[in-house]
């Protein structure tokens, strides 16, 4: 009974670079949420999709980021043309329905040279 | 600005001791959740009161929620040197369930 489970657990990229984030949600789970947490703050909405739609993604910055979560395979989530200030720890959480409790993956720590 | 925050910012007690922490809120909420997180891990959902609801207990943990003051305290009795971890309210906004708003946490230190 595996929980959310994130890969890679770190990341480095260079500035210009592409980063890709993946999340498997836990079995049953069909609501996936990322979160961004920076140094000392708490976690920051970034979006919310379910199987192949994205439901909410008020949180995520309107360029350089996307986000999927296709019908077979992990969400993912995409950071084009990354810079410093995306350096952070990314979180996935998932839940079977919109208003159950959201598990939480370890995250991705995402550092920029 | 923050819907969640929390005070205090930092908490250090002695092991059996009990620890209270709080949270105020801004807007409307349908419930509010507690979540711990342990230093370079994921968070642990601990507990979710409903609005309507105004105290829930959990093993060792007890929730009140105020909803005419906006806030909502949580309290670990005969604490532990594992509950050492940073925690979190989380307020999804009422009719977004789904959307959490987290405060900035509170450190607690629990000393052997």
């Amino acid at each position: 009974n595996a929980g959310v489970m994130q890969n890679p657990r770190h990341l480095v990229r260079r500035r210009g670079q592409e980063a890709r984030l993946r999340c498997s949600p836990m079995k049953g789970h069909s609501h996936v949420y990322w979160y961004r947490q920076l140094p000392e703050e708490g976690l920051k909405f970034m979006v919310y999709l379910q199987k192949e739609n994205i439901i909410d993604e008020s949180g995520m910055p309107k360029e350089r980021f996307s986000a999927e979560f296709p019908k077979e395979g992990p969400s993912i989530l995409r950071i084009q043309q990354v810079v410093r200030g995306d350096s952070a720890a990314y979180f996935c959480a998932s839940s079977p329905t919109e208003s159950q409790p959201q598990h939480f993956g370890d995250g991705t720590r995402l550092s920029i040279l | 600005s923050q819907q969640g925050e929390e005070d205090p910012q930092a908490l250090s007690i002695q092991e059996g001791e009990n620890a209270t922490m709080n949270c105020s809120y801004k807007t409307s909420i349908n419930n509010l959740q507690w979540y711990r997180q342990n230093s370079g891990r994921g968070l642990v959902h601990l507990i979710l009161i409903r609005s309507n609801e105004r105290e829930k207990h959990s093993g060792r943990l007890r929730v009140t929620l105020d909803t005419s003051k906006k806030s909502s305290s949580l309290l670990i009795t005969a604490s532990r040197a594992a509950d050492t971890a940073s925690y979190f309210c989380a307020t999804p906004p009422a009719g977004a369930n789904s959307k959490l708003t987290f405060g900035k946490g509170i450190t607690l230190s629990v000393r052997p």
